[in-house]
């Protein structure tokens, strides 16, 4: 089985513009979750995804947006990017919400120059 | 609120060397659980284990070993006999107890880096 895949793996965009990841997890997971780790610092909870409906928010501004499609693939949208949204977008997937164990993808490296 | 405190920003070590990265946390809640996590640098987090606050006992599971002691709020984590392939970063969390709808936040630290030298 294929684990948790990210797209793209690698981002550069200016400041300004709109992006938008996508992450699928594991087949049959239905949980998505959605982490920013800054360089050097650990990963920081944005978004939880369970049966397409928000469960869970960080402490992130609403230029973050993020939604779960019927087939428990989600994407993850940032609008009016600065240079402080330059991260790496991890995504993690679980069977259920409650779950105590993600699998995480290899994340996605955004630069906002 | 939920902290999670590794105080070892960096480690090295010459290799077959025993090393022990450490984990402080904080919470209220009565229920919860510890994680350890190891990014290598390819970027994805491998889960490595999973403890609930209710079972203190250690573990080990071949080279590694874990030490949960509620009593000091610590969850550390030994490497015997470190390895180059064990040079990474790694991660203590700390999840609150599930809520109803699925919800569940996980608080991380800011990472310990390991180096093993040949």
């Amino acid at each position: 089985d294929a684990g948790v895949t990210q797209s793209p793996t690698h981002l550069i965009k200016t400041r300004g513009q709109h992006v938008t990841l996508r992450c699928s997890p594991i087949s049959g997971h239905k949980s998505v979750s959605w982490y920013q780790q800054v360089l050097g610092q650990g990963p920081q909870f944005i978004f939880q995804y369970y049966e397409k409906e928000e469960r869970g928010r960080g402490n992130f501004p609403d230029r973050f947006s993020a939604r779960q499609f019927p087939n428990y693939s989600s994407e993850l949208n940032v609008n009016a990017l600065l240079l402080g949204d330059s991260a790496l977008y991890l995504c993690a997937s679980s069977f259920r919400g409650e779950d105590t164990e993600a699998f995480f993808g290899q994340g996605t490296r955004l630069t906002v120059v | 609120a939920q902290k999670v405190t590794q105080a070892q920003t960096e480690i090295s070590v010459v290799e077959k060397e025993d090393v022990t990265l450490d984990c402080v946390y904080e919470t209220r809640d009565t229920t919860y659980y510890l994680f350890w996590y190891k990014q290598p640098p390819s970027g994805e987090l491998v889960f490595l284990i999973r403890r609930n606050s209710f079972d203190e006992q250690n573990e080990i599971s071949g080279r590694y070993s874990w030490n949960f002691q509620k009593s000091t709020s610590s969850f550390n984590f030994t490497i015997t006999a470190s390895q180059v392939v064990d040079s990474a970063v790694y991660f203590c969390a700390l999840s609150e107890a599930p809520r109803s709808g699925g919800y569940q936040k996980v608080t991380f630290g800011t990472g310990t880096k390991l180096q093993v030298i040949p």
